[in-house]
């Protein structure tokens, strides 16, 4: 099955400890992409990755790190998380080096940063 | 302010009523997509319609797009309680970054 997933699901976690979270995809897309979703606010990218070891800057990046090492995966890293980075995140991919096609989403990663 | 911004926030209506909900953008647009998101979950790609296509439609959704006014709109027929979702639009402009609106929460009463 053609899915893009996310781990873990649920997330509490202290300020200032560094935690990754991993996303896959299993259908060889070459952009992949992280959102951030707040009350209020949509859906807000974060990083993404025209293909593997190509990231770049989304429009709210400060305080996350990305890596693209391998097609499918797509880790997002907060090496020292502060509460506002407490956040519902969602990993997308989609076929071709831009977002030009449609997006595939993960199930989401429910962050809380104490 | 956002590229896509919906209109309206909110929308209720009964079962079998048509719903209707429209996007507005800033700058020229390569495409437009429509996603739908359940409570909290993952969002789930509807429709793409690109900047020289007028309109779509796929089962009881209706996609418009009028690049001269900088807005779409999303048409949902006959509607169902399944329907109930928030619903974003998404613009593909130049760069390669997908911008979201704020969305639109549609509530479909039995």
């Amino acid at each position: 099955e053609a899915q893009v997933t996310q781990n873990p699901r649920y997330l509490i976690t202290v300020t200032g400890k560094k935690l990754t979270v991993t996303c896959s995809q299993n259908m060889n897309h070459e952009y992949m992409s992280w959102y951030r979703q707040d009350p209020g606010l949509g859906l807000r990218q974060i990083y993404y990755s025209m293909n593997v070891e190509v990231t770049d800057k989304g429009d709210v990046p400060e305080g996350y790190k990305v890596s693209r090492k391998e097609k499918r995966n797509f880790p997002l890293i907060l090496e020292s998380p502060s509460p506002n980075q407490t956040s519902l995140y969602f990993c997308a991919s989609s076929s071709g080096q831009g977002p030009y096609n449609e997006q595939f989403f993960g199930p989401g990663t429910r962050l809380t940063v104490l | 302010s956002q590229q896509g911004e919906e209109d309206p926030q909110a929308l209720s209506i009964q079962e079998g009523e048509n719903a209707t909900m429209n996007c507005s953008y800033k700058t020229s647009i390569n495409n437009l997509q429509w996603y739908r998101q359940n409570s909290g979950r993952g969002l789930v790609h509807l429709i793409l319609i690109r900047s020289n296509e007028r309109e779509k439609h796929s089962g009881r959704l209706r996609v418009t797009l009028d690049t001269s006014k900088k807005s779409s709109s999303l048409l949902i027929t006959a509607s169902r309680a399944a329907d109930t979702a928030s619903y974003f639009c998404a613009t593909y402009a130049a760069g390669n970054k997908l911008t979201f609106g704020g969305g639109t929460r549609v509530l479909v009463k039995p």
